[in-house]
């Protein structure tokens, strides 16, 4: 079964601090993988994808994520984070075939202090 | 201007009574979605649609039927209504369908079942 695990449900850094969210998945095949950021009262908006390729991949807002098929993780970075970075963040697995639907983490919510 | 319409933002309804939820997508996209997001729970796929045809439906109860009016259009109905169908419905949409996993979000409609 498709699974997708963010173990920490709340994050609290300052700003100008790094950031790293974790994410953990299970799928047999291969995934693609995604980060959504979800801003209060507002809807879900993609930050990252992976599909292949350079296990480190670029997002939005400079974040990056990386990939690893050994750890089955698919972790979520930031150098130095911004109060307007203060969002829900979801982990999101999709199967490599047939399938039409993702899988959410349960999400982390991030709090940055100014 | 939001590209993914979802009206009503908030509705309040008794239980046993039955609601249509809007979704209007002006991104030409041909695949479109609903999804839940229930409190402490993930977002959960509920259907997606490809031209019109629905292509996966992970909802167990009938009380909830997809309509697709016109090829930009996926309204959700629920009928008799209870308190657990109480969540905010997303619906998004994307360019094409099955696993590609970039999906645009509506803001949600959400609904309470009192």
């Amino acid at each position: 079964a498709q699974s997708v695990t963010q173990p920490d449900a709340r994050v609290t850094v300052s700003e100008g601090a790094s950031l790293q969210l974790r994410c953990k998945y299970s799928y047999s095949g291969t995934p693609y993988l995604f980060w959504y950021v979800q801003y209060p009262r507002q809807g879900l908006q993609l930050l990252l994808k992976y599909y292949s390729g350079d296990p480190v991949v670029q997002g939005v807002n400079g974040f990056e994520a990386e990939f690893s098929k050994s750890n089955s993780s698919f972790h979520l970075r930031k150098a130095s984070v911004h109060w307007s970075d203060s969002a829900v963040y979801f982990c999101v697995l999709s199967a490599s075939s047939g399938s039409w639907q993702l899988i959410f983490g349960s999400g982390t919510q991030l709090t940055v202090m100014p | 201007d939001p590209k993914i319409i979802q009206k009503p933002k908030y509705l309040v309804a008794v239980t046993g009574s039955e609601k249509i939820l809007i979704c209007e997508q002006y991104l030409g996209h041909n695949a479109m979605y609903w999804y839940r997001q229930s409190a402490k729970k993930p977002l959960e796929f509920m259907f997606s649609y490809s031209y019109q045809k629905l292509m996966d439906n992970q909802t167990a109860s009938s009380r909830f039927q997809p309509q697709s009016s016109k090829k930009n259009h996926l309204d959700l109905q629920i009928t008799a209504l209870k308190p657990d169908d109480s969540a905010t419905y997303f619906c998004a949409s994307s360019q094409t369908g099955e696993h590609t996993g970039q999906l645009y979000f509506g803001e949600g409609s959400k609904l309470t079942v009192l």
